[in-house]
């Protein structure tokens, strides 16, 4: 089973700022990892996928890189609505699938 | 566009079986392949497992003792069964869609909270 781990747990940043979120993955996810967003009391929306693309809809604010084991989230110029929680997955080797733990991205 | 929405009850009795249905519309159930995935209060994402186009299963170990994923094509829903029921499975649970050209979950349904109790 392949572990992720994100860092940090919790990010406090000003809006306007850029945020940077960090995943690891215990053994190689090449680049099949995404990247999730949860508000309280709702699903996760899809944010990435294959590392680097983002989803339908996305702004291009949100953006992706990596591959293998070291995976990075970028917010640049944070928006009011983008405090909330971030998940990465990988998709590389399964079952299972596997989440990390989050980052809560906390205003400063 | 394809939404999805779990049912379900939400309160289980310790030892007791979950039934979940998860209602699909906008796609046809049988095109593409579908999860079940939890989230216990305050904490992270648990894959269970999925079906795919073609009724096969595939569930995460930890659970695979445990966990039925089938498929009613008729009503283009599938459900979750999950038995001997522990206050550890008390969590939120997601049905969601698995992209068709990897392994990425989009879109979520909403979200059922799923209660164990004594």
């Amino acid at each position: 089973e392949i572990v992720m781990t994100q860092s940090p747990a919790t990010l406090s940043v000003s809006p306007g700022e850029r945020a940077t979120l960090s995943c690891r993955a215990s053994q190689s996810a090449s680049s099949n990892l995404a990247w999730y967003q949860q508000k309280p009391g709702q699903a996760p929306r899809l944010l990435i996928y294959g590392a680097s693309t983002r989803a339908t809809g996305i702004p291009a604010r949100f953006s992706g890189s990596g591959s293998g084991t070291e995976f990075t989230l970028t917010i640049s110029s944070l928006q009011s609505e983008d405090f909330a929680v971030y998940y990465c997955q990988q998709y590389n080797n399964w079952p299972p699938y596997t989440f990390g733990q989050g980052t809560k991205l906390a205003i400063k | 566009q394809v939404q999805l929405q779990e049912s379900g009850p939400g309160l289980v009795k310790s030892s007791e079986t979950l039934s979940l249905i998860c209602s699909v519309s906008g796609d046809s159930i049988s095109d593409y392949y579908w999860s079940w995935i939890r989230q216990p209060p305050g904490q992270g994402l648990e894959w269970i497992g999925y079906i795919s186009n073609s009724g096969g299963t595939i569930y995460n170990p930890s659970l695979k003792s445990r966990v039925t994923i089938s498929v009613d094509t008729s009503k283009n829903q599938f459900s979750l069964r999950l038995n001997s029921m522990t206050a550890a499975d008390t969590a939120v649970y997601f049905c969601a869609k698995i992209a068709d050209r990897g392994g990425w979950f989009d879109p979520w349904g909403q979200g059922t909270l799923v209660t164990v109790s004594s």
